[in-house]
């Protein structure tokens, strides 16, 4: 399969708890992108990456939340102290290579349940 | 602000009706237009997309999109609806790679299509 893959494809925590997120990007693409999903709602950018630099993340990345792609190849998105309130489905999506009009491909989530 | 508004939660057909998802957006500059299909326990599929040139674009599985400038409108369309359309679809819109933009999505919130046999 040579799509966006994301694991686990779901998480459930207790509040207070670390969790941490992966997702392995289709592998020529150099762009990475993290958007979150509550019910009800559109994806909400998170963050952003170009190879291995984090260059764009979004007011909604508390300090609490940390990204990385080391060596511009998967990604991780770690949430600290987790709360309720970030029940949410995590998604991923990579694109290809900058200067050209690509679509973003979606892996297919991670659904994140504090309890 | 930049946004993205699809004014109908719901949309209901019967099959091998036309079907009509409405989308529009508010966003500076000359974005890009992406429609995405979602479903159950799946990730976003891409569908189409408008870049410029022809107004209309064709795109996956029968699906086609009618850019609309002074509406600032961006509907998606099928001239019959297939039961298996069923789903939650979304529009996007995406500003353009310069100015230091980095191609992030902006998504509405989403219309689930209902096609009945």
């Amino acid at each position: 399969d040579t799509g966006v893959s994301q694991n686990p494809r779901h998480k459930i925590t207790k509040r207070g708890q670390n969790v941490t997120f992966r997702c392995d990007p289709i592998s020529e693409h150099n762009r990475l992108y993290w958007y979150r999903q509550t019910l009800g709602q559109g994806p909400e950018f998170l963050t952003y990456f170009q190879n291995e630099a984090q260059l764009e993340k979004s007011r909604l990345l508390s300090d609490r939340f940390s990204a990385e792609r080391p060596k511009g190849s998967f990604s991780t998105l770690e949430i600290q102290r987790t709360e309720q309130g970030d029940s949410a489905m995590y998604l991923c999506a990579s694109s290809g290579t900058s200067g050209s009009i690509n679509e973003q491909y979606f892996g297919p989530g991670t659904r994140l349940t504090v309890t | 602000a930049q946004s993205v508004a699809q004014p109908e939660d719901q949309v209901n057909v019967a099959e091998g009706n036309p079907l009509t998802v409405k989308c529009t957006y508010s966003v500076s500059g000359n974005p890009y237009l992406f429609w995405y299909v979602q479903y159950p326990n799946r990730g976003l599929q891409f569908l189409l997309k408008y870049i410029t040139g022809d107004n209309l674009v064709k795109g996956s599985y029968g699906f086609e999109a009618e850019f609309n400038k002074s509406q600032t409108s961006f509907h998606l369309k099928k001239p019959s609806a297939l039961v298996s359309d069923s789903a939650l679809y979304f529009c996007a819109v995406r500003l353009p790679l310069i100015s230091g933009n980095t191609g992030k999505l902006i998504f509405g919130q989403g219309t689930t299509l209902q096609v009945k046999p």
